[in-house]
Order: C-alpha cells, then structure tokens, then sequence
C-alpha cells in the first residue's frame, strides 16, 4: 500500500470547519483513499473513504484531487468530541493481505 | 446495528500465564483481524481470519496464535506472556475484504 504524509497536528475552534490534509504521491490506480480516528485507547473508528470521486457521509465530507495524489478530510463542523487522531490510509482490496497500516496521523485538538 | 464487541476490556496477567481475548464481529461480516497498539507506537497486524481459515498473519512469535469459529467469532490467545506484550488489542471485522470496522479493543497488561 502507499505511503501517506499528513501534518502531526492542528488546531480547530469548536463550530469551525476543520480540514485535514493528506499527500499520498505514490498511489495507484486501484488503491483507495481511507480515514479513521482514534480518540485516546479507544478503537479506531471508520469515517469515510474514496477512490476518485469526492464522497460524503453524516460524519464528513473526502475531497480527493483529481491527480489523486492528496485528498483533504474535511469535518464541517467540528466539536470537542472530535478531538481525535486522524489517519489517513491508501490501500487496495485483495485477498493478498487486507492488513490495515497506521501512519502517525494528525492530531487534531478542537477548542471552546 | 451492533458494532464488534470485544471481552474483556481489560485483562490482568503475570509473565510467563496465557491471556484469551474474545471477538465477536458485525452480523454478516466473515472476516476478523486482530491489531495490537503498544503504548505510543502505531496498530501492528497480528491475524487475519476469514471463514474459519487463517489467512494471513503479521510479524509475531508463534505463542500469538488464535482461531475463528463458525458463527465467525474469533478468539486470539496468547501463551508464556511477557512484559512487552502490555498492549491494547484491538478486533476488526470486516465483509470479506472489505471496510474494516473496529471493536473497542481489550486492555493487556502483563506484570
């Protein structure tokens, strides 16, 4: 699976539109774009993910570039419940190994 | 719908016992992996389980080993535990190779 580089952490103010930026160059064409945050010793929760075209979900919108080569998560709202680590992962389906790999993420802190 | 349960959340052993961990998967979902995530580092695969086959499993000595039963709960047990084994481990079920989705994890820590 591809490499993917995000900021280690930001800030958003509560009620903002926090956006999460993600470079991953060397994606493939059959690779998609997957996000996941983990709020301290919890499990890591699924949020959205894409191949090409920009999706959104009840928790966030995924906004790919149409070289694919980065993609911003954006939460349009945010809350104190969505202090969290982010991890933005590329990966393809096969029966090879579907292990998901975890970068270090962004920390996003929201604040009052 | 219910999402991956996990039992115990948290589990206390001496070095050198047996831990058992316990995973039950989303309804319809086949396959379920197993992660651990020692304190500051990131998730490490461990096993990958889809119909009741091991299919793939991470860099981790043989006393990690576990299984998948018929109605696709899967338990991963560890032998002769050792300090750095502390960790939370954490399920993930998924529909065949599909979106992965994560239980809350279960708390080890080995004296």
């Amino acid at each position: 699976d591809a490499k993917t580089t995000q900021p280690p952490s930001m800030d958003c103010a509560e009620g903002r539109a926090a956006n999460l930026p993600c470079n991953h160059s060397t994606i493939s064409g059959n690779e998609y774009v997957y996000w996941y945050r983990q709020i301290h010793s919890q499990g890591p929760q699924y949020i959205i993910h894409g191949l090409k075209n920009n999706e959104t979900n009840e928790m966030a919108s995924l906004i790919i570039t149409e070289d694919r080569k980065s993609s911003t998560l954006i939460l349009p709202h945010a809350t104190l419940r969505d202090t969290a680590v982010y991890y933005c992962i590329v990966r393809v389906y096969n029966n090879a190994g579907n292990m998901l790999t975890f970068g270090g993420g962004t920390r996003l802190m929201v604040k009052p | 719908e219910a999402g991956v349960t996990q039992s115990p959340t948290h589990l206390i052993k001496t070095r050198g016992q047996q831990a058992t961990l316990r995973c039950s998967p989303i309804s319809g979902h086949t396959s379920v992996y197993w992660y651990q995530q020692a304190l500051g580092l990131g998730l490490q695969f461990l096993l990958w389980y889809d119909e009741g086959e091991e299919r793939n499993r991470g860099n981790f000595p043989p006393r990690f080993s576990g299984r998948q039963f018929p109605n696709y709960s899967s338990e991963l047990n560890v032998n002769a535990l050792e300090l750095e084994d502390s960790a939370l481990y954490l399920c993930a079920s998924s529909p065949g190779t599909d979106t992965q989705y994560f239980g809350p994890g279960t708390r080890l820590t080995v004296l």
